[in-house]
């Protein structure tokens, strides 16, 4: 079984520029939600999906969106790039929201660079 | 769900020790604690996920348990070997929902 894909691995981009994330869940898997990972902050939430809704939506300013598939596959797009957006964006999946029997699985990651 | 604390932020140990660490959150609004393994280079591996107070869980040489009234869990890693160094990771949720609250991790380095 496929692990989940995130695209691209390695992003540089100038501020004010806008970027575009994608993440594809491990096949079956509904729930897919995003963190953004930096030195300093830690693993962050930024939003959760689940049947294309969103439930949940973190503290992160509306330069941030995202938005998620009727295949399941996710995108989070961050506008207006700031140099503090630079961080590793994290993608997982689980097989449902939130149950115990359902951890997250973590893809590798986006590596954003803003210059 | 805020402040999310993990002790201690690193510890070296030596091949063979035992060691364990500590996840404090608040007990209000607790739903369930997730427990991740990140190893540098690659993604973070889910350990546990716990939500009866008292529950404890066991998976190889690692071990969890859970105190949801104080708000407390404790990670458990018996007879340290070198491919368990990576930070560990813990994260309350205060409902059924993927919204986790990551602490900061513990760094184990566990020296051959």
């Amino acid at each position: 079984k496929a692990g989940v894909t995130q695209t691209p691995r390695y992003l540089i981009k100038t501020r004010g520029q806008q970027v575009t994330l994608s993440c594809s869940p491990i096949s079956g898997h509904r729930s897919v939600s995003w963190y953004q990972q930096t030195p300093g902050q830690g693993l962050q939430f930024l939003f959760e999906y689940f049947s294309e809704t969103q439930r949940n939506k973190g503290n992160f300013p509306g330069r941030f969106s995202g938005r998620q598939f009727s295949n399941s596959r996710s995108e989070m797009n961050v506008s207006t790039l700031e140099l503090g957006d630079s961080a590793l964006y994290l993608c997982a999946s689980s097989l449902n929201a939130g149950q115990p029997n359902s951890p997250l699985h973590f893809g590798n990651g986006t590596r954003l660079t803003v210059t | 769900i805020l402040n999310v604390e993990q002790s201690p932020q690193s510890l070296h140990v030596q091949e063979g020790d035992s060691t364990n660490f500590t996840c404090s959150f608040p007990s209000s609004n607790f739903y369930a604690l997730h427990w991740y393994r990140w190893e540098t280079a690659k993604s973070p591996e889910a350990l546990f996920v716990m939500t009866l107070n008292g529950d404890e869980k066991k998976k190889g040489r690692i071990s969890a348990t859970l105190n949801t009234k104080e708000g407390y869990s404790y990670l458990y890693i018996k007879g340290s070997q070198p491919e368990d160094s990576a930070t560990y990771l813990c994260a309350p949720t205060s409902g059924a929902t993927n919204k986790l609250i990551f602490g900061t991790g513990t760094l184990l380095a566990v020296q051959p």
